[in-house]
C-alpha cells in the first residue's frame, strides 16, 4: 500500500541552525502538506503546496519556513534559524483529488 | 468558540465495550470529515472519511455525521487492547487543497 516517508525520523540541532525535512509523498497525490504537532498539543497546518506554489500558509509559517519540491517526488521543509519554540513534530501529508489526507510517521525535531 | 470541539479525555474502557467517540464544529462550511489514529510519537493514521450525514462502516468501525447539528462520532465494536490511542477528527470545507482543521484529540485506553 502506497504510504509517505518520512526523513530524518528524528532531528536534534542546535539554536539558529538550518534545517531540512524531507518528504516523499505518495506518488499520484497532486497536493501537499506540513503540519506540526507539540509534544501534548493538537496537531496545527503549516502550509499547503500545490502546483509548484505555496497554496496556503498559516501564522506559524513565517520567513523563517519556506517549502520545495526540488524535483518530481521529495518535497522539503527548510527552517532557516531553528528556535527552541521549532521543537515539535513535523508531518508532512499528502492527498489526492477526493481529499482525504495522508501523513507520514513524522520527524521529531529537537532544538537545543 | 473553538472550531472543533473534541473531549480530551482520557477514556478508558474494558476490552469488548464499544466506545464512542465525538466531536462539534461550529463552521457549517465544513463538508467532509476524518478520523484519524494516532499512536503515541506516530503520524495520524488515516480510518475514516465522510462527506454525507448518515452512518459509514468499517470492519469494527462506525463513522457517523450529523451535518445539522454539527456533530460527528466514531464508534468502534469489540474494542482490543490494540485500539488503544489518541483519536483525531479532522474536517475539510471542500476536498482537494484544504488544510485540515483538527479536534485536540480523545486519548482512549482498552482495558484488557
Amino acid at each position: 500500500e502506497p504510504e509517505v516517508t518520512q526523513t530524518p525520523s528524528h532531528q536534534v540541532t542546535q539554536m539558529g541552525q538550518e534545517v531540512i525535512l524531507r518528504c516523499v509523498p505518495i506518488s499520484n497525490h497532486l497536493y501537499f502538506y506540513w503540519y506540526r504537532q507539540i509534544l501534548g498539543q493538537k496537531v496545527e497546518f503549516l502550509v499547503s503546496f500545490y502546483n509548484n506554489e505555496i497554496s496556503e500558509k498559516s501564522e506559524i509559517f513565517d520567513d523563517q519556513f519556506s517549502v520545495e519540491r526540488p524535483d518530481g517526488s521529495n518535497f522539503t521543509l527548510k527552517i532557516r534559524s531553528t528556535k527552541l519554540e521549532d521543537s515539535a513534530m513535523y508531518f508532512c501529508a499528502s492527498s489526492g483529488q477526493l481529499g482525504e489526507q495522508y501523513f507520514g510517521p513524522g520527524t521529531r525535531l529537537t532544538v537545543t | 468558540q473553538k472550531e472543533v470541539e473534541q473531549d480530551p479525555g482520557p477514556l478508558s474502557v474494558p476490552e469488548g465495550a464499544i466506545v464512542s467517540l465525538n466531536c462539534t464544529y461550529s463552521n457549517s462550511a465544513f463538508q467532509y470529515f476524518m478520523w484519524y489514529r494516532q499512536y503515541s510519537r506516530k503520524g495520524p493514521e488515516l480510518l475514516m472519511y465522510t462527506y454525507s450525514s448518515g452512518n459509514k462502516e468499517d470492519g469494527r468501525f462506525t463513522a457517523q455525521v450529523d451535518k445539522s447539528s454539527k456533530y460527528i462520532s466514531l464508534f468502534i465494536r469489540d474494542s482490543q487492547p490494540s485500539d488503544s490511542a489518541t483519536y483525531l477528527c479532522a474536517m475539510i470545507k471542500d476536498f482537494g487543497n484544504e488544510k485540515l482543521t483538527f479536534g485536540t484529540g480523545t486519548r482512549l485506553t482498552i482495558i484488557p
